[in-house]
């Protein structure tokens, strides 16, 4: 099975910030990584797919980069909206797995 | 636009078995895969499985001698069965369209399992 690490935990950051987030495969995942938004008690919500390809509908100040083992997620300038959980996924092999999560919290 | 509705009991016993069933609302049921995902109360998201229109399955081998996805094509449905449940079950249960990348979900069904 494939490990998802991803880094950091938890992370306070104020409106306007660049927030950071890092997530590392276990074996080469190739670009099969998306990125998942989650506020409380709803649904995950898709942001970017294929390691750096922007949902539909999605704002462009998210971005995602890397590939085959090393994966980052970006948010330029954050928004009130933006503070949430948000998780890394690969979809390289099975059984599909996910990162541990960040939650992103107001400084 | 895409939408999953999902529904089942939400509170049951050790040892019973959980059903739940998703119901697919516009876009192509066909040509996707079907997913169920679980997240347990204040951790992170567990990937059960998934099944296809012509009823091709994989599943998370944690799962596998419990589980049972399957599908009706007739009603844009797919279900999930688990069965000799325990407290480690409970969780926030997702349905979610998705190939490859999950790009629509259900509401989420919390379930609890408790004597």
């Amino acid at each position: 099975d494939i490990q998802m690490t991803q880094s950091p935990p938890s992370v306070s950051a104020s409106v306007g910030d660049r927030v950071t987030i890092t997530c590392r495969a276990s074996q080469n995942i190739n670009n099969r990584l998306a990125w998942y938004q989650q506020q409380p008690g709803k649904a995950p919500k898709l942001l970017i797919y294929a390691a750096s390809s922007l949902q539909s509908g999605v704002p462009s100040r998210f971005s995602g980069s890397g590939s085959g083992t090393d994966f980052i997620f970006t948010i330029y300038s954050l928004q009130p909206e933006d503070f949430a959980t948000y998780y890394c996924h690969q979809a390289y092999s099975f059984p599909r797995s996910f990162g541990q999560g960040t939650k992103v919290e107001i400084k | 636009q895409v939408q999953l509705q999902q529904w089942g009991a939400g509170r049951l016993k050790p040892s019973e078995t959980l059903s739940l069933t998703c119901t697919v609302f516009g876009g192509s049921f066909s040509g996707y895969y079907w997913n169920w995902i679980r997240q347990p109360p204040g951790k992170g998201l567990e990937w059960v499985g998934e099944i296809n229109y012509s009823g091709n399955t994989n599943y998370n081998p944690s799962l596998k001698s419990r589980l049972s996805i399957s599908i009706d094509t007739s009603k844009n449905q797919f279900s999930l069965t688990l069965t000799s449940l325990t407290a480690a079950d409970t969780a926030v249960y997702y349905c979610a369209r998705g190939n490859v990348f999950f790009d629509n979900w259900g509401q989420g069904t919390p379930v609890t399992v408790s004597s």
